[in-house]
């Protein structure tokens, strides 16, 4: 049971570079969502999905795109990368409806614009 | 979303109780109290959950306040495992969303 599966780990891009991060999960969970960690600082949403073919913005979503085609996979994408934009990147996922279940995380992207 | 404060670091010896304080004081009343606790390069992981009454399961103890002003994440004996950072995020409705703050560095001493 892999849970929520991140690639890739690790990644240096130069500025102006694009990527997309994958996640993967295989629960089934209709809700994924995208979080970037800076150093020192609590988990910020970027964006999230509450089903195949539908997303919505979080706190901070700009400089990022995302696409949930399959309900198992969420994408976010760099169009043009900044070092601002040089942190650790989470995915998660959970059922919908109910408090009664956490969020399950990934271990993590970690991201470097150079 | 309610305005949470936790302590910056707390510290422990092995197989000693910790207590875990979060204040809260702008909770709504439909709001749930999370516990999440992130362990050094990984992601968060769900710890505990509550409304109102105490709440326990194999990994902890959640003591809520009798007006959820406040809650305490209680670890029955700490273990080497258990250093992390803890985070206390007030959310309620279906569609929750967790709001991460700086949350407690907890430090276990062999």
């Amino acid at each position: 049971n892999a849970g929520v599966t991140q690639t890739p780990k690790f990644r240096v891009l130069k500025t102006g570079q694009s990527m997309t991060l994958l996640c993967a999960q295989d629960m089934n969970h209709e809700y994924m969502y995208w979080y970037r960690q800076d150093p020192g600082m609590g988990l910020r949403l970027i964006h999230y999905s509450v089903g195949e073919g539908t997303t919505a913005k979080g706190e901070v979503p700009d400089g990022y795109n995302v696409s949930r085609l399959k309900k198992q996979n969420f994408l976010l994408g760099l169009e043009s990368a900044a070092p601002s934009q040089t942190s650790v990147y989470f995915c998660a996922s959970r059922i919908p409806g109910t408090v009664n279940y956490g969020y399950t995380f990934g271990s993590g992207t970690r991201l470097t614009v150079v | 979303d309610a305005k949470t404060t936790q302590p910056n670091s707390m510290e422990s010896n092995e197989e000693e109780p910790v207590h875990l304080p979060c204040n809260h004081s702008t909770i709504s009343g439909t709001d749930y109290i999370h516990w999440y606790r992130q362990l050094p390069s990984q992601g968060p992981e769900y710890v505990i959950h509550g409304l109102t009454s105490n709440v326990n399961n194999r990994m902890a103890s959640l003591a809520i306040a009798e007006d959820r002003k406040s809650s305490t994440l209680i670890l029955h004996r700490a273990t080497l495992r258990d250093a992390a950072v803890y985070y206390c995020i007030p959310s309620g409705g279906s569609n929750y969303k967790l709001t991460f703050g700086k949350g407690t560095l907890l430090t276990v001493n062999p």
